[in-house]
């Protein structure tokens, strides 16, 4: 089955403490992407890759890191993470950037 | 500033009435246009998507959507609405000359009354 999945789905933590979300897909697709969903915000881009060992900012980017050594791996790391980044965080990919995304279940940080 | 804008942050509609969502965009260029469904405790789904040609797109679930150029719009419908349509529904663009990009509107949260 074609998916998206992310690991962990919940986690809450606290300030300070570094931790990672990991995104994987199985569709061999080029482009993948972080987002974070906040109430009245709707989604906003994080990061996205184009390829491998190819990142670029997207519109929230401050407090992130991304790496993409593998294609079908786009984890998303907080070094340290801070109560403004509590959300709901997506990853999605798509065969080129530009196409239409497919969306990973989202994980649901909370840091304390 | 580039945006997009979904105008109604809550619609409530009887089933089986009829259905309009907004989105507008501000981009210069025509973008590419899609609108995506997500329902409680879900990843998002795309419903259809706009690139070139034909204004009027037909997606899943009975929605379509209609780009207007003029207006800078891309307002999505349904002739009738289904209980199991009750979600939160995007706007999303891709800006031309940036792919790599996706912006979202706010959202929208369908409410189907009985």
């Amino acid at each position: 089955e074609a998916q998206v999945t992310q690991n962990p789905r919940y986690l809450i933590t606290v300030t300070g403490k570094k931790l990672t979300v990991t995104c994987s897909q199985n569709m061999n697709h080029e482009y993948m992407s972080w987002y974070r969903q906040d109430p009245g915000l709707g989604l906003r881009q994080i990061y996205y890759s184009m390829n491998v060992e190819v990142t670029d900012k997207g519109d929230v980017p401050e407090g992130y890191k991304v790496s993409r050594k593998e294609k079908r791996n786009f984890p998303l790391i907080l070094e340290s993470p801070s109560p403004n980044q509590t959300s709901l965080y997506f990853c999605a990919s798509s065969p080129q950037e530009g196409q239409p995304q497919h969306f990973g279940d989202g994980t649901r940080l909370s840091i304390l | 500033a580039q945006s997009v804008t979904q105008p109604d942050i809550h619609i409530t509609v009887s089933e089986g009435a009829s259905l309009e969502l907004r989105c507008n965009y501000s981009y210069g260029a025509t973008p590419y246009l899609f609108w995506y469904v997500q329902s409680p405790g879900q990843g998002l789904q795309l419903l259809l998507k706009y690139f070139s040609g034909d204004t009027l797109v037909q997606g899943i679930k009975g929605f379509e959507a209609e780009f207007k150029r003029s207006q800078s719009s891309f307002n999505l419908r349904k002739p009738s609405v289904h209980w199991s349509d009750a979600a939160e529904y995007f706007c999303a663009v891709v800006p031309s000359g940036n792919t790599g990009k996706l912006i979202f509107g706010q959202g929208t949260t369908l409410q189907v009354k009985p």
